[in-house]
């Protein structure tokens, strides 16, 4: 089984360029997130998505945009990186219930920004 | 919002118990879940508290007091592959996590 899946592994960037990471899931799960984790620190919530076609802000939005694409996909976009988004970014999923809500990660996707 | 606090780091040596507590200040509180990350690894959920009481998961086992805003996860038996961070987490469909406790067994 898949679960989630996430793109690229490692990802080296210069500042002011854009990309997107991309993320799968295969569990038929309602909801979708990206969080980021800096060295030594816990997840910070970026974006999720409750359902197919909305989006909500996290802790963290600044910087960042993302697109539910389908049930399956949710991808981040960093339209002009810069040395702070440096970070381990994972994606995950869940089945979005109200209480009890479990979820499952990617492997992360490590990005450096110089 | 969401606040949950734990402590940074607990050491212990290989048989022993170790006892991670979490508290909390949150709105609507939906439940406690405790998640584990090996070092370069993805956070793996581990177990979930609804209601007050002990919820036991082989030589884990996870505890919550509403009451008291509080919670724990106990692991029992310990090994040297238990060595992670251990993050609690507010079990609502947006999850917010406490900064984690890191885990050190030592033999």
């Amino acid at each position: 089984n898949a679960g989630v899946t996430q793109t690229p592994k490692f990802q080296v960037l210069k500042t002011g360029q854009s990309m997107t990471l991309q993320c799968a899931q295969d569990m038929n799960h309602n909801s979708m997130y990206w969080y980021r984790q800096d060295p030594g620190m816990g997840l910070r919530l970026i974006y999720y998505s409750a359902s197919e076609g909305t989006t909500d802000k996290g802790e963290v939005p600044n910087g960042y945009n993302v697109s539910r694409l389908n049930k399956r996909e949710f991808s981040l976009r960093l339209e002009s990186a810069a040395p702070s988004q440096t970070s381990v970014y994972f994606c995950a999923s869940g089945k979005g219930s109200r209480g009890g809500n479990t979820i499952y990660f990617g492997e992360g996707s490590w990005l450096t920004v110089v | 919002g969401q606040s949950l606090e734990q402590p940074s780091e607990v050491t212990a040596v290989e048989g022993a118990i170790v006892q991670i507590n979490c508290t909390y200040q949150t709105s609507g509180f939906y439940g406690l879940s405790w998640y584990q990350q090996h070092d370069g690894g993805a956070p793996t959920f581990l177990s979930y508290n609804a209601l007050d009481g002990l919820e036991e998961t082989g030589r884990f086992s996870s505890f919550l007091s509403r009451s008291d805003s509080y919670g724990y996860l106990l692991l029992q038996e310990l090994q040297m592959k238990d060595s992670a961070s251990y993050f609690c987490a507010e079990a609502d469909y947006k999850l917010s996590f406490g900064a984690g406790t890191t885990v050190t067994v030592r033999a």
